[in-house]
């Protein structure tokens, strides 16, 4: 039968638009969280990360927000750039090892 | 410090022929993971090692693959014999003792089995 690939999430943003990236994690006994950019033919970097004791984090022109009751992430970025467009993933630790989601792609219109 | 580096950054190889991958982690890790991407299934973790030993390679897809952590600033991934289905970008990250810490990653291996 066909080769189905992955639907990647899309998100397109006007340049200056804030941008919000969800995710949903898998285990709830999972204590850390990072979100990771990765542009085309790089591997991930690594953007901001989370504790589960904390709800936000702050950086510069990011924010994560948790919400462990639903098991829910979120990357905000402020005032996207260009420079921004590229695939984001979630990544929880569970026991060292890092889980990743699926990734959401993020086009910024100039 | 220059990050993590993998080699080579590309191979092309014909089916059946084995190919090895290889990772430099950061100096002072003490985790070494090794990951594949592909348009089917995302980013997957094949194995990790902790202190050169290999700690879970549950996510290694069959016998035909193999890794190894020598010492603390070399591993290998190897595939025989390679198929085409193996074609993929293969990532090797490192991380700190501490655990709760990010995994820095490779620039990846992108392998292609024809």
């Amino acid at each position: 039968g066909e080769s189905v690939g992955l639907h990647l999430p899309t998100l397109s943003v006007q340049e200056g638009d804030n941008s919000i990236i969800n995710c949903a994690y898998s285990n709830s006994a999972s204590d850390y969280f990072i979100w990771y950019k990765q542009e085309s033919g790089k591997g991930p970097q690594f953007i901001i990360d989370i504790r589960s004791n904390m709800d936000k984090r702050q950086g510069q022109r990011v924010t994560v927000l948790l919400n462990k009751t639903v098991k829910h992430l979120s990357l905000q970025i402020a005032a996207t750039q260009p420079g921004d467009s590229a695939v984001y993933f979630c990544a929880e630790n569970l026991l060292t090892q890092f889980y990743f989601g699926t990734g959401t792609s993020l086009t910024v219109i100039p | 410090d220059a990050g993590v580096i993998q080699s080579p950054r590309h191979e092309v190889t014909e089916m059946g022929q084995e190919v090895t991958l290889r990772c430099k982690p950061i100096s002072g890790h003490d985790y070494l993971f090794w990951y594949r991407q592909t348009m089917m299934r995302g980013l997957e973790l094949l194995i990790y090692f902790n202190n050169n030993v290999p700690i879970d390679d549950s996510g290694m897809p069959e016998d035909r693959f193999s890794a190894k952590m020598p010492n603390a600033s070399f591993s290998t991934l190897k595939i025989q014999p390679s198929e085409p289905r193996d074609s993929a970008v293969y990532f090797c990250a490192s991380s700190l003792t501490t655990g709760n810490t990010e995994a820095f990653f490779g620039q990846g291996t992108r392998l292609t089995v024809v």
